[in-house]
């Protein structure tokens, strides 16, 4: 089974200021996605970023950016020049490449403060 | 707005009572997801549903039952729950081809009282 691990349940960030926030996973397969969702106050699990395994190229979008290390098990997430409206659950997802079979794994959470 | 509507927002409801949430996506998918969000857990995957048929159910207390009469909509439906239930319940949908991800509705807190 696939596992997801967020070591740091709780960051903040000035803003302006470039934070990262870490996640590994653990999988037997050569073939998967990882995502960063956001959870802000209202609730909305919204997509940040995500990355397909078999691409070396990490992601961006726009401030946002992964540095992922298939070797380690590695998918920390940047966020650059933080703004207030960054403030949310960050949460680290795993995405197994079973077709129909789908499984959507998601770590615990970081919970992401931008102070102004 | 992200095509994903759960109703009601929040629903505070006996152990006794009987309940549905529902949840309709807009997006045109043929998956649709029902996850439970708990304090200080992972998401956890309760429930799949790919062409309206049931292809997962993680070990779900029978006091759940779900509910998906078309691709569109999917109801969760409560009965006889316990106060350890009480939860963010998330329901999603994607389009089942590689790379893609789950959209979410915003939710409905439950308490159970």
């Amino acid at each position: 089974a696939q596992t997801v691990t967020q070591s740091q349940p709780e960051m903040s960030v000035q803003e302006a200021e470039t934070v990262t926030l870490s996640c590994t996973y653990d999988t037997s397969e050569n073939n998967y996605y990882l995502f960063w969702y956001k959870q802000p106050p209202s609730r909305q699990m919204i997509l940040v970023i995500r990355q397909e395994a078999y691409k070396q190229q990490n992601a961006t979008e726009n401030r946002f950016s992964v540095n992922f290390q298939k070797a380690a098990k590695s998918f920390s997430l940047k966020i650059s020049d933080s703004q207030l409206g960054d403030t949310a659950m960050y949460f680290c997802a795993f995405m197994n490449d079973g077709g129909s079979n789908y499984k959507l794994t998601f770590g615990k959470g970081t919970l992401l403060t931008v102070n102004p | 707005e992200t095509g994903v509507t759960q109703t009601p927002r929040h629903l505070v409801m006996g152990m006794t009572n009987k309940k549905s949430l529902k949840c309709e996506q807009h997006l045109g998918h043929n998956a649709m997801y029902w996850y439970k969000q708990s304090a200080k857990k992972p998401l956890e995957l309760m429930f799949v549903y790919n062409f309206k048929e049931q292809t997962e159910n993680n070990s779900v207390p029978s006091r759940f039952s779900p509910e998906c009469p078309n691709s569109s909509h999917l109801f969760l439906h409560l009965h006889t729950l316990q106060p350890e239930d009480s939860a963010l319940y998330l329901c999603a949908s994607s389009q089942i081809t590689l790379n893609t991800e789950a959209f979410f509705g915003q939710g409905t807190r439950l308490t159970v009282v």
